[in-house]
């Protein structure tokens, strides 16, 4: 199975900063690779998919990039809103597996 | 617009099984799959499996493979996930989210059911 390991599992920042997650596999997943994004109590909103394209209706500060092993979700700059848990997961093949999620917190 | 609207909340005793409906619509069912996600509290998403309408397969992971069945009625667009053998460590919310029919690479989850919990307690 591949493995999915996110970077930080936590990390306090304030409005306006810029943050970069990051996500790392245990192997090769070419572009397959989308992040989602979860506030408490709600269902997870899927930001980015195929590593890179930016889902209709997010906003432009939200970008990934990366293929292969590595991949990184960055917020350009950070607003009120941005502040929850953000997991990648890899559709490259079966089973289909989540990071462990990056709970970013308010400084 | 596409939706899909899950079976409501579920108390069970250990032992016991739990099905979980997803009723889907503004899409062509029969061209998708379903995966279905756990969560368990305070954690995070974990990958259960998924059953393609398309054809029929399924893939389970191996934690749930002997204890999930996951089936789909097409003639009411509704998805199924029974969990057997619930232990008190099942106790989360299960969602539901449209799949690829065939190969996981076509997408990810675009669309999501607004979620089941089920709480396993004697």
């Amino acid at each position: 199975d591949i493995q999915l390991t996110q970077s930080p599992s936590a990390m306090s920042a304030s409005v306006g900063d810029r943050v970069t997650i990051t996500c790392r596999a245990s192997q090769g997943i070419s572009k397959y690779l989308a992040w989602f994004q979860q506030k408490p109590g709600t269902v997870p909103k899927r930001l980015i998919s195929t590593a890179s394209s930016l889902e209709r209706g997010v906003p432009s500060r939200f970008s990934g990039s990366g293929s292969g092993t590595e991949f990184t979700l960055t917020i350009s700059s950070l607003q009120p809103e941005d502040f929850a848990t953000y997991y990648c997961l890899q559709h490259n093949s079966f089973p289909l597996t989540f990071g462990q999620g990056t709970k970013l917190e308010i400084k | 617009q596409i939706q899909l609207v899950q079976s409501g909340a579920e108390v069970k005793k250990p032992g016991a099984s739990v099905k979980v409906s997803c009723r889907t619509s503004g899409f062509t069912f029969t061209s998708y799959g379903i995966s279905w996600v756990r969560q368990a509290p305070g954690q995070g998403l974990e990958w259960m499996g998924w059953i393609s309408v398309y054809n029929g397969d399924t893939k389970y992971t191996q934690e749930f493979e002997g204890r999930v069945t996951m089936t789909t009625d097409t003639s009411t667009s509704t998805a199924y996930m029974e969990l057997r053998s619930l232990r008190s460590d099942d106790t989360a919310v299960f969602f539901c989210a449209r799949a690829p029919p065939t190969v996981p690479t076509l997408f990810a989850f675009d669309h999501w059911g607004q979620g089941t919990l089920v709480t396993v307690s004697s």
